[in-house]
């Protein structure tokens, strides 16, 4: 049981680049969340699903873009990254039965030059 | 969301209880209080929640004021492993979205 998994760990974008990130949980949870953390800053979130198939914006959306084909997968997608996006980003997910925890995932550290 | 105040820092000794306040004077009747710690690097991590009663388990104690408006988590034996950020969050059972603040960084002096 691997819990919450991201790939990749590291990454570093130039200006305008697209990438993926990928968000795995093993656990048959219904909600996945993406959130990401600035320097000095707390966590923020971006956008989250209750289910396969949902998605729905957070906190701090634009720019990015998800998807939840698979129950157990949530992507998270930058169409052209900026400066500005670069940060730590943290995958969750939580349980219908599990009202109050979300377990995170080890984080995903993204520089955009 | 009921907005939460920490301290932004403090400093505990290993073995001693470390006593974690938090302000939450506009909590709904229907917001819990979470806890949950960012060990550096790593994905936070749900320590424990309340409503209204206190509330313990492996890992802390959650005591929660009458009036509902602070509460403190108590490590009762802290290690330098408990060295991390530690989070209040005041939100409705369920809810979608944890709201992060700035947290209290907690150090555990050997």
């Amino acid at each position: 049981n691997a819990g919450v998994t991201q790939t990749p760990k590291f990454r570093v974008l130039k200006t305008g680049q697209s990438m993926t990130l990928l968000c795995a949980q093993d656990m048959n949870h219904e909600y996945m969340y993406w959130y990401r953390q600035d320097p000095g800053m707390g966590l923020r979130l971006i956008h989250y699903s209750v289910g396969e198939g949902t998605t729905a914006k957070g906190e701090v959306p634009d720019g990015y873009n998800v998807s939840r084909l698979k129950k157990q997968n949530f992507l998270l997608g930058l169409e052209s990254a900026a400066p500005s996006q670069t940060s730590v980003y943290f995958c969750a997910s939580r349980g219908e039965q599990d009202r109050y925890e979300q377990y995170f995932g080890p984080g995903t550290r993204l520089t955009v030059t | 969301d009921a907005k939460t105040t920490q301290p932004p820092s403090m400093d505990c000794a290993e073995g001693r209880a470390a006593n974690l306040p938090c302000n939450h004077s506009t909590i709904s009747g229907n917001e819990y209080v979470y806890w949950y710690r960012q060990i550096h690097s790593q994905g936070p991590q749900y320590i424990i929640h309340g409503l209204k009663n206190n509330e313990t388990n492996e890992m802390a104690s959650l005591i929660i004021t009458e009036d509902r408006k602070s509460s403190t988590l108590i490590l009762p034996h802290a290690t330098l492993r408990d060295t991390a950020v530690y989070y209040c969050i005041a939100l409705i059972q369920g809810a979608q979205k944890l709201v992060f603040g700035q947290g209290t960084r907690l150090t555990i002096n050997p």
